[in-house]
């Protein structure tokens, strides 16, 4: 595997359930970013780790857990979405926290019913 | 605040004919870089290019080559002899250079759809 990998690619789930997106980088990069891209609508930046560390969590609700347990991994969880938590969740990655070349992953198009 | 602006929200083509992307920005920075990305439908941000605020050459790239002009504070993006395989949504993207390591923000425009037609 080369560049960032995203599972799964596709995720239908209902407002009560408990899911988690994962995210997978093979650069050895430091920094790693979770973006939500919704129809009509610009990329908004959700979460921001550097070195395993939150360094930026841009007022997204509760109901969106990340989790960085190494450089490599990046996790989402998600609990009680709503319908307009409905987008296409793409995780990104860069050498450094200060180094704004980023690398997209494939991204995860979530449907929450 | 930083605002990237791209007008044209949708754009279809005959393979073969130029097509021209614009980009907008604002920015209070005087230095801030610019990208543009494109992305097809598999989903993935695919990184075409990154242009810092002091070097205003354009840029060409095969087929794609690039305008930037801080006095109109546009960065727009031209592609050559366009092919069915360019059909995708391209981004344009502002990064002010912040002291304290805060450049990976990146401010995305909304984004052009492209359609080549065979």
């Amino acid at each position: 595997e080369t560049g960032v990998t995203q599972t799964p690619r596709h995720l239908v789930m209902g407002m009560t359930n408990k899911k988690s997106l994962k995210c997978e980088q093979h650069l050895g990069h430091n920094a790693m970013y979770w973006y939500k891209q919704s129809a009509k609508k610009p990329l908004e930046l959700m979460f921001v780790y550097s070195l395993e560390e939150r360094v930026e969590n841009n007022s997204v609700p509760s109901r969106f857990s990340p989790e960085c347990p190494n450089s490599s991994h990046l996790f989402l969880h998600l609990h009680t979405l709503q319908p307009e938590d409905s987008a296409l969740y793409l995780c990104a990655s860069s050498q450094d926290q200060g180094d704004n070349e980023q690398f997209f992953g494939p991204g995860t198009r979530l449907t929450v019913l | 605040a930083q605002k990237v602006t791209q007008a044209q929200t949708e754009i279809s083509v005959v393979e073969k004919e130029d097509v021209t992307l614009d980009c907008v920005y604002e920015t209070r920075d005087t230095t801030y870089y610019l990208f543009w990305y494109k992305q097809p439908p598999s989903g993935e941000l695919v990184f075409l290019i990154r242009r810092n605020s002091f070097d205003e050459q354009n840029e060409i790239s095969g087929r794609y080559s690039w305008n930037f002009q801080k006095s109109t504070s546009s960065f727009n993006f031209t592609i050559t002899a366009s092919q069915v395989v360019d059909s995708a949504v391209y981004f344009c993207a502002l990064s002010e250079a912040e002291s304290g390591g805060s450049n990976y923000k990146l401010t995305f425009g909304k984004g052009t759809l492209l359609t080549v037609n065979p």
